[in-house]
């Protein structure tokens, strides 16, 4: 069983609609959880990342943790082309912070 | 500010054949890390450098080697290239290996091995 598991997509939906990301984890252990995008050819890039069980809010983009139930989601508002892109989650472990386990990543479309 | 710097971008080798992939960075961060993104795998961790002087196996190790130089600096060596090995590489750093540390990632390398 994958450490980190998302969905691979495509999700396609309509400029100005809201997109929702998840991504859920095996190990219990997990501390930090972490949202990248990452354009075609291009390396990732950190949107937002998220420690404690609820919902972090950052413009647009709202992440939102259920430790108990092992998931964690990335909502972003009012999207738009640009949005566009793979979304990466990952997680690190409390027993060791520099062991990150990434996800497959999930393929938005964002439609005009 | 040029924050992480992979050399080279491109680069095809034959079986056998050895390199060492380049990576810099000048954020003063500690830790840094190499990953391989192949497809549909998402980013796997080969090696990482929780700081100077230190490194450790990642989740694929085998056939790699990493070198911490200095504080800035952080290769990958491929001692005898498999096709296995063609991938994107990733050179990454961040500040330390906290909890909440976030990645700052390289551009990248494109490896084929034919």
């Amino acid at each position: 069983q994958k450490e980190v598991e998302q969905n691979s997509g495509p999700l396609s939906v309509p400029e100005g609609a809201i997109a929702s990301l998840n991504c859920t984890y095996s190990d219990r252990v997990s501390q930090s959880f972490f949202w990248y995008r990452q354009y075609s050819g291009k390396s990732p890039e950190l949107i937002m990342s998220i420690y404690s069980n609820g919902d972090k809010e950052d413009g647009r983009f709202t992440a939102q943790l259920n430790k108990a139930s092992q998931y964690v989601s990335l909502l972003i508002r009012d999207s738009q082309p640009s949005d566009s892109a793979t979304y990466l989650c990952a997680v690190n472990m409390e027993y060791n912070f520099n062991k990150f386990y990434f996800g497959s990543g999930t393929k938005l479309n964002v439609k005009p | 500010n040029a924050g992480v710097t992979q050399t080279p971008k491109f680069q095809v080798l034959k079986t056998g054949q050895s390199m060492t992939l380049q990576c810099a960075q000048d954020m003063n961060h500690n830790s840094m890390y190499w990953y391989r993104q192949d497809p549909g795998m998402g980013l796997r961790l080969i090696y990482y450098s929780a700081s100077e002087g230190t490194t450790d196996k990642g989740e694929v190790p085998n056939g790699y080697n990493v070198s911490r130089l200095n504080k800035r600096e952080f290769s990958l060596r491929l001692e005898s290239a498999a096709p296995s090995q063609t991938s994107v590489y990733f050179c990454a750093s961040s500040e330390w290996g906290g909890s909440n540390q976030p990645q700052h990632f390289g551009d990248g390398t494109r490896l084929s091995i034919l």
